[in-house]
């Protein structure tokens, strides 16, 4: 159980258009999921909550205008990446849980972003 | 003073070999700790919660010390299979969300 499917895994695209990534709960229903990125060699660090049916809240630093999160059903949740430039291409992960968070977190298959 | 913080790697070992890691953190509010697994170019996976009272796994042996706010990760007998990067993680309850440490590289040699 608890499930998370992330898509595309991986994604080359050119420098000032926008990247779409869908993250999905399968078999449990999320009401907040998380998006995180990480860059080579460095840790996961946490860009944002989405939260199912109200505005995401964005980590400090993170451009909110740029990073567009749509969380519109129980079990979706999507990351845009608008007018992306080459030092977004990084590894972009989405979490979910299906109860507390007492009982860790489930990961998608993350998405690797060029951006050239 | 970072909020996980781990041993630095990477960890050379041959197979066999009895390997422990090492994690302290800040916020002594945090609830739940877990150690997840990390293989290249991959997504994190859990692979143990941590408990008060310590728990095993098989050849995986995890501990907390909530006075001295550290978790250890104690690996025996390791296989080629566990070369990976391991991940300290840290979650102050609810539904908040999970710290990272940098993660402490792993490679096991035949």
């Amino acid at each position: 159980g608890a499930v998370v499917s992330q898509h595309p895994s991986w994604v080359i695209c050119k420098s000032g258009t926008s990247v779409k990534i869908e993250c999905r709960s399968l078999d449990f229903q999320a009401t907040t999921m998380f998006w995180y990125r990480q860059f080579p060699k460095q840790s996961l660090m946490l860009m944002a909550t989405s939260n199912e049916g109200s505005k995401a809240t964005y980590e400090q630093g993170v451009e909110k205008d740029k990073f567009l999160i749509n969380h519109a059903s129980l079990t979706l949740s999507t990351l845009t990446v608008t007018s992306a430039h080459p030092e977004d291409s990084s590894f972009y992960i989405c979490s979910a849980s299906p109860g507390s968070a007492n009982y860790g977190y489930t990961f998608g298959s993350g998405t690797r972003l060029t951006v050239v | 003073r970072k909020e996980v913080e781990q041993d630095p790697g990477p960890f050379n070992v041959p197979e066999g070999a009895t390997v422990a890691f090492n994690c302290t953190y800040s916020n002594s509010a945090s609830q739940s700790f877990f150690w997840y697994r990390q293989d290249c170019r991959k997504e994190p996976k859990l692979l143990m919660s941590v408990y008060s009272s310590g728990n095993e796994d098989g050849r995986f042996t995890a501990q907390l010390n909530r006075a001295s706010q550290y978790i250890s990760l104690l690996i025996r007998d390791s296989k080629l299979s566990d070369s990976a990067t391991y991940l300290c993680v840290v979650n102050i309850g609810g539904y908040s969300t999970l710290t990272f440490g940098k993660g402490t590289m792993l490679l096991v040699s035949p």
